[in-house]
Parts: C-alpha cells; sequence; structure tokens
C-alpha cells in the first residue's frame, strides 16, 4: 500500500509570492492533517480535513489554507510568502477511528 | 488546551543498551491516544508506538515499549538493546478522542537520541 505522498518535496520562493503543497493520503484514509515544522516553534497544526471539510484549523494567519477534494487529496495553499514561513510542511492521514497518523516526507519551502 | 513536555532535548545511548526518553502530558479528558514518533534525517515522521489512555496495559512493539501512568499523565518510551538506526529525533504526542472538535495531534519539542557504537 502506498504511503503518503506530497508533492513538491522541496521549493525556493521569495517573499511575496504564493505557494501550493499537495499531498495524496493512504488509500482509505478519509482525514488529511497538515503540520508546519519548524526549528523554533517546532510541530505546529495548521488544519485538518474530512470528507472535503475543514475540521479544524490552528492559531495561523488567513494566509494558510486548504482544501480537500472528493477523492481525499488535499492542498495547502500560502499566500503573499514571508521569510518566517520557512519550514517543513508535513502532511498526515489518518483513518480517524484508530487515531495514529502516518506522515508524508515533507515539502521543505524556502522563503527568500 | 493540551500540552506535552519533553524535558530531554538531548539523550545519547550505548548501542545494544536500554534508554527511556521521558513525556509528560496535560489534559482535562479522560479518553485520548498517546504515540511516540521518529523522525530520522530522512525527515519522515514513523510511528513507533501507540497507547490509548483507556488500556491499562502499557504498549509493546518489539524493542520499544512504554510506560504508561495516567494518574501521573506520564508517558515514556523504553528502546531496549538500541541499534544504530535508532538514532532520530522521538517526539511524544497527545491526540483527544475522535469524538471531540479539536483532533490533532499535540507534540512535544522532542528528544534528539544519539546511539554510540
Amino acid at each position: 500500500k502506498a504511503g503518503v505522498t506530497q508533492t513538491p518535496r522541496y521549493l525556493i520562493k521569495t517573499r511575496g509570492q504564493q505557494v501550493t503543497l499537495s499531498c495524496s493520503p493512504i488509500s482509505g484514509h478519509r482525514s488529511v492533517s497538515w503540520y508546519q515544522q519548524t526549528p523554533g516553534q517546532g510541530l505546529q497544526f495548521l488544519f485538518e480535513y474530512f470528507s472535503e471539510t475543514q475540521r479544524n484549523k490552528g492559531n495561523f494567519p488567513g494566509r494558510f489554507s486548504g482544501r480537500q477534494f472528493s477523492n481525499s487529496r488535499s492542498e495547502m495553499n500560502v499566500s503573499t510568502l514571508e521569510l518566517g514561513d520557512s519550514a517543513l510542511y508535513l502532511c498526515a492521514s489518518s483513518w480517524v477511528a484508530t487515531g495514529e497518523l502516518f506522515f508524508g516526507e515533507g515539502s521543505r519551502l524556502t522563503v527568500l | 488546551a493540551q500540552t506535552v513536555t519533553q524535558s530531554q532535548p538531548e539523550m545519547s545511548v550505548q548501542e545494544a543498551e536500554t534508554v527511556t526518553l521521558s513525556c509528560t502530558y496535560d489534559t482535562s479528558e479522560s479518553d485520548y491516544y498517546l504515540f511516540w514518533y521518529k523522525q530520522p534525517p530522512s525527515r519522515q515522521m514513523i510511528l513507533v508506538i501507540r497507547q490509548e489512555a483507556y488500556k491499562q496495559q502499557n504498549a509493546t512493539e518489539n524493542r520499544f515499549s512504554v510506560n504508561f501512568q495516567k494518574a501521573a499523565k506520564s508517558f515514556s518510551l523504553k528502546i531496549s538493546d538500541s541499534q544504530l538506526g535508532d538514532a532520530a529525533m522521538y517526539f511524544c504526542a497527545y491526540r483527544p478522542p475522535y469524538s471531540g472538535s479539536a483532533r490533532q495531534l499535540t507534540f512535544g519539542s522532542g528528544t534528539q537520541l544519539t546511539v554510540l557504537p
């Protein structure tokens, strides 16, 4: 069974640009969550989607948004990039009844 | 709000020896999930072990076991017969029950484990 797939793995953007990251969950998983990982703040929850609906959102500004498609694939978008948005963005999918999240390898975003 | 605390930023262990990583958490829930995740330099978070709060028996997965003390809100990870491949950052994580509105994982700050040959 294929794992969680995130694309792109690496990307470099400049301040003010926007970026879209993609996540394909494990087959059969309907819940997709996004986390931001930085050396200073650690792992922080961004949002969770289930059946195309945002179920929960972390404490991030409105520049961070996401969506989920009918096939459970998810995208997150960051607009008007700031230097502080440089981070590893992790996507995770889960079979909600069991609780554990399965993570992708992440997308490393560098904002110059 | 739930909090997860890992008080050991770094730990080291000799190959084949045993090491215990500490984790405490704070919650007002009675039912929840606890996890240990491993993040090697390759960056992918890998689930090591999970524990449901309603289960009194400590979870075990091969060389990995936990000491779950619900009253003390403590959830430590023991790695036996440490191997070089165990070297990684280890994160303790808490997740509320499915029925809750806030179902995201809350992570600790991590413990960097070094395995010495």
